[in-house]
């Protein structure tokens, strides 16, 4: 088993719609969760970055980690084209180490 | 945000040559800094972790001496492939937790072609 399962679509939604995107981890030592957005040969640009358990939000996009489940979610309100983008799960240890276990990623598309 | 740049942006190469790429964290400081190669549609796999002033550690299957890093000062880490063959075309992608806050930042990536 990997230590970060995603599904790495494609998804493809309308404009508009409401986007979840999700991924599972194994290793209970992750306090730190992250989401990614990475273009076409382009570097991943970091959207949200939450510790431990709960929720956070950021204008149009919701992270949820549930830690007891082992389970992040990103949820993205009404999603735009620009949107389009391989989105990225990414998680480490507590403080002091910085190296993170990415997710394979999942390749959006909305449609306009 | 912070900002991690990374030159060059894309570079085509002969097989058997060397290519240097560079790592720079231009407005922090960055004691460490990690670097990545991604094949197409494939997740960032970590190679290596560049430690500023230290040698730099090396994920397990990746060759330390074909893959030299350096991480010359708190803003600058290079990655030079040795004698470079097509197997190492690739996107390498480095990165910075920005000291203090822990926050990785990733630099644009460089697109390596050898031919």
């Amino acid at each position: 088993q990997k230590e970060v399962e995603q599904d790495p679509g494609p998804l493809s939604v309308p404009e508009g719609a409401i986007v979840s995107l999700n991924c599972t981890y194994s290793n209970s030592a992750f306090q730190y969760f992250m989401w990614y957005r990475q273009y076409s040969r382009k570097g991943p640009e970091l959207l949200m970055y939450t510790y431990s358990s709960g929720n956070k939000e950021d204008g149009r996009f919701t992270a949820q980690v549930d830690k007891s489940s082992k389970y992040i979610s990103l949820f993205i309100r009404d999603s735009q084209p620009s949107d389009s983008a391989t989105y990225l799960c990414a998680m480490r240890p507590g403080a002091g180490s910085y190296q993170l276990t990415f997710g394979k990623g999942t390749k959006l598309s909305v449609i306009p | 945000g912070a900002v991690v740049s990374q030159h060059p942006s894309w570079v085509i190469c002969k097989s058997g040559t060397s290519v240097k790429i560079e790592c720079r964290s231009l407005d922090f400081q960055a004691t460490t800094m990690f670097w990545y190669r991604q094949f197409p549609k494939q997740s960032l796999m970590l190679m290596a972790t560049s430690n500023e002033g230290s040698k730099a550690t090396y994920e397990q299957g990746v060759e330390k001496d074909k893959f030299l890093i350096n991480h010359a000062s708190l803003t600058l880490s290079t990655l030079t492939v040795t004698s470079a063959h097509p197997e190492d075309s690739s996107f390498y992608i480095c990165s910075a937790p920005e000291d203090f806050t822990d926050t990785q930042y990733f630099g644009p990536g460089t697109r390596l072609t050898v031919l």
